[in-house]
């Protein structure tokens, strides 16, 4: 069963538009949510997060909205660069008792920024 | 360095071996975590470390994985009687513990490889 989930594996952007990656969760529990970006052969790089008492938050050329009743995230990147081709990965967490939280991955979609 | 280090990036050995994959978290990072990345699959947790509490060991796939934290700092990540399907990325995370979420940020991996 898999909770968070990344329904388009690849997506294609013009450079200068805006590429809207989304995701999808099932647990109700998961209270904070986390984009991170990843090149090849690198670890995955912090992008930006949301906390469940949020729809939005917005870091520079990133946002992230938040709609809990339909239970989906989305990133915006807006206006999107080269350099954002990668492979973005959607996660999503609980609080466990102890404070630390393990994340719940999705599949992952590849960003490919056309110049 | 400032970031989470893992070593070995790439190990390559024959099924049967035990290996060890060690990381060094982010300096004042009390949480780490283990994740894998097995090929055309998302990341999957392992274990985390939190303080001096018990670890969360519930992602291990098999008694064959082991993981200690010694010190709070390092850790180092034990796969006993390897299997190729135990060839994977193993990503190492570390995250500050507050009152408020906090992101977890990666090293570049071990990559694994079982022949």
């Amino acid at each position: 069963d898999q909770q968070v989930k990344q329904n388009s594996p690849s997506l294609s952007v013009q450079e200068g538009r805006i590429s809207i990656l989304n995701c999808d969760y099932t647990n109700s529990m998961f209270d904070y949510f986390l984009w991170y970006k990843k090149y090849p052969a690198e670890g995955p790089t912090f992008l930006i997060s949301i906390s469940s008492i949020k729809d939005k938050n917005e870091d520079g050329r990133f946002t992230v909205f938040l709609n809990k009743s339909a239970k989906h995230l989305s990133l915006h990147i807006v206006p999107s660069q080269p350099g954002d081709s990668a492979v973005y990965f959607c996660a999503a967490s609980a609080k466990g008792i102890q404070g630390a939280q393990k994340l719940v991955f999705g599949q992952g979609t590849r960003l490919t920024i056309n110049p | 360095g400032a970031g989470v280090s893992q070593s070995p990036s790439n190990k390559v050995t024959e099924k049967g071996k035990d290996v060890e994959l060690r990381c060094d978290p982010i300096s004042g990072h009390t949480a780490l975590y283990w994740y894998r990345q097995s090929l055309g699959q998302g990341l999957e947790f392992l274990i985390y470390f939190q303080g001096n509490s018990a670890p969360d060991k519930s992602g291990l796939p098999s008694d064959r994985f082991s993981a200690e934290r010694t010190g709070g700092s390092v850790s180092t990540l034990t796969i006993q009687r390897t299997q190729q399907e135990d060839s994977a990325v193993y990503l190492c995370a570390s995250s500050l513990v507050t009152w408020s979420n906090q992101p977890q940020h990666f090293g570049d991996g071990t990559r694994l490889s079982i022949l």
